[in-house]
């Protein structure tokens, strides 16, 4: 069973402060994906990230895949208000009987206070 | 562009009660489609998924059941409701074999 461990659980922080939060297993996916989940909606996909070592941002979100594909970290720069919520990262396994499910992690929900 | 769609948004059910939640997807033709719960805004567990019509695979063992009557349509149901069945149900369309995923708008239940 692939497992994914996401840190912090929770975190509050100020408005304007940097954060990193992080996704980590001992299993190697194809590619890997952060949602972000406000309350009473469903997730909402920020990125998809495929190759090792890979790196992308999405305005003050960096994204960034392992090299080895089996973690991968968020880092938010000058954190706003509007970030508030749960992030979700979630791994695709290659192929075989479990190739069409995604394994999620249990999320980190973030606060941010203006 | 892909939307899937899952009513009702909220429900409030006596135990012991049935239960049927839908969804739907437009825009796209043999979609893999999932159920999750998520307890207390936490990880999502899977509970069932589907790749084409009367195709079910459970991966928890419990007191729902799913069906897929349709391509882009996938029912998650209950013949009695337990108290611990409450929770946010999320119906998913997942791109290909186990890329991306797209979600409905989710289903408060409260099972009292």
């Amino acid at each position: 069973t692939q497992l994914l461990e996401q840190s912090p659980q929770f975190l509050s922080i100020q408005e304007g402060e940097n954060l990193t939060v992080y996704c980590n297993s001992s299993s190697v996916f194809s590619s890997l994906q952060w949602y972000r989940q406000e309350p009473g909606e469903g997730p909402v996909l920020l990125v998809t990230v495929v190759t090792g070592g890979e790196v992308k941002k999405l305005k003050r979100l960096t994204f960034q895949f392992g090299d080895a594909r089996k973690d991968s970290s968020l880092h938010i720069t000058a954190a706003q208000p509007g970030d508030t919520g749960l992030y979700l990262c979630a791994g695709a396994p290659y192929s075989g009987a479990g190739s069409y499910q995604l394994t999620f992690g249990k999320g980190t929900k973030l606060s941010v206070i203006p | 562009s892909q939307t899937i769609h899952q009513w009702p948004a909220t429900l409030v059910q006596p135990v012991g009660s049935p239960l049927s939640l839908e969804c739907t997807v437009e825009g796209t033709s043999n979609p893999n489609l999932y159920w999750y719960r998520q307890a207390a805004g936490r990880g999502l567990q899977l509970l069932f998924y589907s790749v084409g019509i009367g195709q079910i695979s459970s991966e928890v063992p419990q007191n729902l059941s799913a069906s897929r009557p349709q391509d882009r349509q996938f029912i998650l149901s209950s013949k009695k409701l337990l108290l611990s069945d409450s929770g946010f149900y999320l119906c998913a369309w997942i791109r290909g074999r186990g890329t991306e995923a797209f979600f409905g708008q989710g289903t408060r239940l409260t099972v009292v």
